[in-house]
This record gives structure tokens, C-alpha cells and sequence, in this order.
């Protein structure tokens, strides 16, 4: 069965400090999609981005990057240079082709500190 | 607007009531998801429609659930003789089959 483990509950990072959030996962499929979502205080998921298993090619946009690493079944999200705004909580997950079901992980809570 | 939205946005009822909440998706995206998410918490999968067909539902999902998508375009999730356990926020998403999922602002229900 499909699994995402965010291990980090909770990080607490200085403004401008870069900081990576750790995404783990679990599947029997050779084809499938991974994600990244942001949940500010307001409460709505906003959606960062999507990878195909076959692109493992890192992907940056502004100050956000994503290392997609099959071999250890990684998808970890950076932010470099970050900012009071990024405060909130982020989901990893993952949707299997065979059935395009999207598992969360539990999400890990980031304080950026002024 | 074009994207994700759910009615209504928060919803306070008594225990045994029943309620209904609905999802309108993006026009053209064929998938609809329902997960429900409680304090601290990932989103939970609750079911999800290709067009009007439900593909799944999550054992999560008592008899008490039922989620409908009639014409493959809006859906509805009811909740019949709501339980305390119940409160959490109800989150709706679609998609292209493969694609993107976008997610809507959430119903938030309140069982006293």
C-alpha cells in the first residue's frame, strides 16, 4: 500500500536561514506522482507542485527546490532565503497511476522566526 | 473563479442532525476527491468520483457517509446522524485524471 512519512513534526528556522523538509515514500508501482502542498494559518491547501516518477530531474522555482531521488524514495522541498511568509504547515504526497488516489503525509509545521 | 469551491464554508449542528455539504470543481477535471482533516493532522481520504462514478471509499467512511457526484460535475458528501467524532474540516479536490489537484477552501463542521 502507498505511504508518505513526513518525519519532522515541527522546524523552527531564523528568517533568510534555508531549510529542507523531508518527504519519505512507500509504493509497489513503478509509475506514479508525487506533491508538495502549503497550508498557511488561513487553512486552505495550496498546491506547489507535482512530479512524474520517470522525471527525476530537480526542479527549482524562486526560492523553492525539490530533490526527487527514486533511489531512496525522496522528495525533499527547500527554501532558500526564507521568509516570515512561508510560516505554515507542508504536505507531501503521493498518487499512484493505477488508481490516481493522493495520500498525505502527516506534514511537518515550520516556524519562520523574524 | 475559477477554481475549487465548497459550501458552505462552516457549518455548526447538533449531534444526530444530518448534513450536506457541497463541492463544485474546476469545469473540465473529471476526478473529485473528499478528504476530511482534523486539528494537527494530514488530509484523511474519504472517496473519490471519475465523472460520476465513485472509484473508492475509504473504510474511514461509516455507513453514515454517502458522497455523490450526479452528472460528473458537482458533488455532495452527507453525514446523517452526526456523531462528535465527526467534527473536522471536509476538504474537497479535482483534477485531470494524472494532473494537478486543487484543493478548496474546506467546510468546517462543529457537532455540539
Amino acid at each position: 500500500a502507498q505511504k508518505v512519512t513526513q518525519a519532522q513534526t515541527e522546524i523552527s528556522v531564523v528568517e533568510k536561514e534555508d531549510v529542507t523538509l523531508d518527504c519519505v515514500y512507500e509504493t509497489r508501482d513503478t509509475t506514479y506522482y508525487l506533491f508538495w502542498y502549503k497550508q498557511p494559518p488561513s487553512g486552505e491547501l495550496v498546491f506547489l507542485i507535482r512530479r512524474n516518477s520517470f522525471d527525476e530531474q530537480n526542479e527549482i522555482s524562486g526560492r523553492y527546490s525539490w530533490n526527487f531521488q527514486k533511489s531512496t524514495s525522496s522528495f525533499n522541498f527547500t527554501i532558500t532565503a526564507s521568509q516570515v511568509v512561508d510560516s505554515a504547515v507542508y504536505f507531501c504526497a503521493l498518487s499512484e497511476v493505477r488508481d490516481d488516489k493522493i495520500i498525505f503525509g502527516k506534514g511537518t509545521r515550520l516556524h519562520i522566526l523574524p | 473563479d475559477t477554481g475549487v469551491s465548497q459550501n458552505p464554508r462552516h457549518k455548526i449542528t447538533k449531534r444526530g442532525q444530518n448534513v450536506t455539504f457541497r463541492c463544485d470543481p474546476i469545469s473540465e477535471h473529471n476526478r473529485l476527491y473528499w478528504y476530511r482533516q482534523t486539528l494537527g493532522q494530514g488530509p484523511e481520504f474519504l472517496t473519490y468520483f471519475q465523472n460520476e462514478a465513485q472509484l473508492e471509499k475509504s473504510r474511514l467512511l461509516s455507513d453514515r457517509f454517502s458522497a455523490e457526484r450526479p452528472k460528473g460535475s458537482f458533488s455532495t458528501l452527507e453525514i446523517q446522524r452526526t456523531e462528535q467524532g465527526d467534527s473536522a474540516m471536509y476538504l474537497c479536490a479535482s483534477r485531470l485524471a494524472s494532473g494537478d489537484a486543487f484543493f478548496g477552501p474546506g467546510t468546517r463542521l462543529t457537532v455540539l
